[in-house]
């Protein structure tokens, strides 16, 4: 069955940067798009943007566009989110999640990574 | 951006209660749309997708609908594990977008 494992919660100084991954298993990795969206505590769903990760390609949302970084490693099907110069505001929960090229719904969905950025 | 604006931000309901939930699209998304349930330390969980479709595994007391603009999120026999936070998402165009959420309580 289809899953995404991502890496465990970190602790970041303000100013710090934290890499974040997504382990895919279950399905042909390449054959799905990676999104990444931010939860912060009690608040709504923001998507930060995609990783087309048979050609690498990305999509960002302009808001997150000089804070988040996508990459994969197909060796490993596995992706990445690098999030930088980190403030008190981006302490959240963090989700990978999958869908098709066609249809931007999010069928599968990670556990999620807790950031909690503190001095 | 696409604004998606959601409400009620809470309700609460009686089991075997009908619930509605609603989404308002600030333009066009056709059937472009769809629905989440979160449940406490949860990651989200698709239930709704293209305004009107079942997500694999859903209960048939869950279903979609859509009115030009505005979307619906009916729960037609509320149970016990259906409490949680309810999101729409736009998927229409990117930014993809989500609604503000609905919490969904025990009366």
């Amino acid at each position: 069955q289809v899953k995404l494992l991502q890496s465990g919660a970190a602790l970041v100084k303000p100013g710090d940067s934290v890499k974040m991954s997504c382990k895919a298993s279950g399905y042909t990795f390449t054959d799905y798009i990676i999104h990444w969206v931010k939860q912060s505590h009690g608040k709504s769903l923001e998507w930060i943007g995609y990783i087309n990760p048979y050609s690498g390609g990305t999509n960002y949302n302009e808001k997150f566009k000089s804070k988040a970084t996508l990459t994969v490693d197909k060796s490993s099907s596995t992706a990445y989110m690098e999030f930088s110069r980190l403030t008190s505001e981006d302490s959240a929960i963090y989700y990978c999640a999958h869908s098709s090229y066609i249809y931007r719904w999010f069928a599968y969905w990670g556990q999620g990574t807790l950031v909690t950025v503190s001095s | 951006d696409i604004q998606m604006t959601q409400s009620p931000a809470s309700l609460s309901a009686s089991l075997e209660e009908i619930v509605t939930i609603t989404c308002q699209a600030s333009q066009d998304i056709g059937n472009w749309l769809a629905w989440y349930q979160q449940k406490p330390g949860k990651s989200p969980q698709l239930l709704i997708y293209g305004a009107t479709s079942l997500a694999d595994g859903v209960p048939s007391r869950f279903s979609g609908s859509r009115s030009g603009t505005q979307y619906s999120l009916k729960i037609s026999r509320l149970q016990v594990e259906d409490i949680g936070i309810y999101y729409c998402q736009q998927a229409s165009s990117a930014p993809w977008t989500f609604g503000g959420g609905t919490k969904l309580e025990l009366k």
